[in-house]
């Protein structure tokens, strides 16, 4: 029952670096996406997938860079790591839609804690 | 465009006392609505959803929220708080080919 599955769990970087999260779903799900958490906003969408090779930009994409060329794997790619990507990031995925649709849901990894100094 | 909005960034409450966790949304077509709960350490799991059937929906442990479109609201509440009901609850609004759009979070203490 392995569900959503990110690594690393926690990584600390430092100003410059690249780095990628790792994302796998083993349910078959069309929709993936990545949200970022920070401390009094909530989950706001990185960037996200509707299928192997779609990818489209969420709310905050800057800094960040995705593919999907398998329906299991969702990676999010930093490209050169600053202090203000400090957060936790989780991989959600989906049968329904982005939303999970009418009789869907979201379906969310434990999270990968990200630290830029 | 979508939005919600969850008032009070931290609850507390008595073990055994009322929970009710407000959240109001903007929505100009029919939304869909989710409370999603987080507990320490861990992802987010659907609690419950209101996807245009019965106005009041049940969820798990106990949770259910109502939906009531002239005050654009979709509180949760729960009769009985438990310890184990600490955690981070979000409500959510999303469209059937649209993103889901979160709340800012509301932390829940219950105190013994």
């Amino acid at each position: 029952n392995a569900g959503v599955t990110q690594t690393p769990k926690f990584q600390v970087l430092k100003t410059g670096q690249s780095m990628t999260l790792q994302c796998a779903q083993d349910m078959n799900h069309e929709y993936m996406s990545w949200y970022r958490q920070d401390p009094g906003m909530g989950l706001r969408l990185i960037h996200y997938s509707v299928g192997a090779g779609i990818t489209d930009q969420g709310e905050v994409p800057n800094g960040y860079n995705v593919s999907r060329s398998t329906t299991e794997d969702f990676p999010l790619r930093l490209l050169s790591a600053a202090p203000s990507q400090t957060s936790v990031y989780f991989c959600a995925s989906s049968r329904g839609g982005l939303a999970g649709g009418p009789s869907g849901e979201l379906f969310f990894g434990e999270g990968s804690r990200l630290t830029v100094l | 465009a979508q939005s919600v909005t969850q008032l009070g960034s931290h609850v507390s409450v008595s073990e055994g006392a009322l929970v009710l966790l407000r959240c109001n949304y903007s929505s100009s077509v029919p939304p869909y609505l989710f409370w999603y709960v987080q507990y320490p350490n861990q992802g987010l799991q659907l609690l419950l959803k209101y996807t245009s059937a019965a106005t009041l929906v049940k969820g798990i442990n106990g949770f259910e929220a109502e939906f009531k479109k002239s005050e654009t609201s979709f509180h949760l509440t729960k009769p009985s708080a438990h310890m184990s009901d600490a955690a981070e609850y979000f409500c959510a609004v999303g469209r059937s080919q649209g993103n889901l759009i979160f709340g800012k979070g509301t932390k829940l203490s219950v105190k013994p």
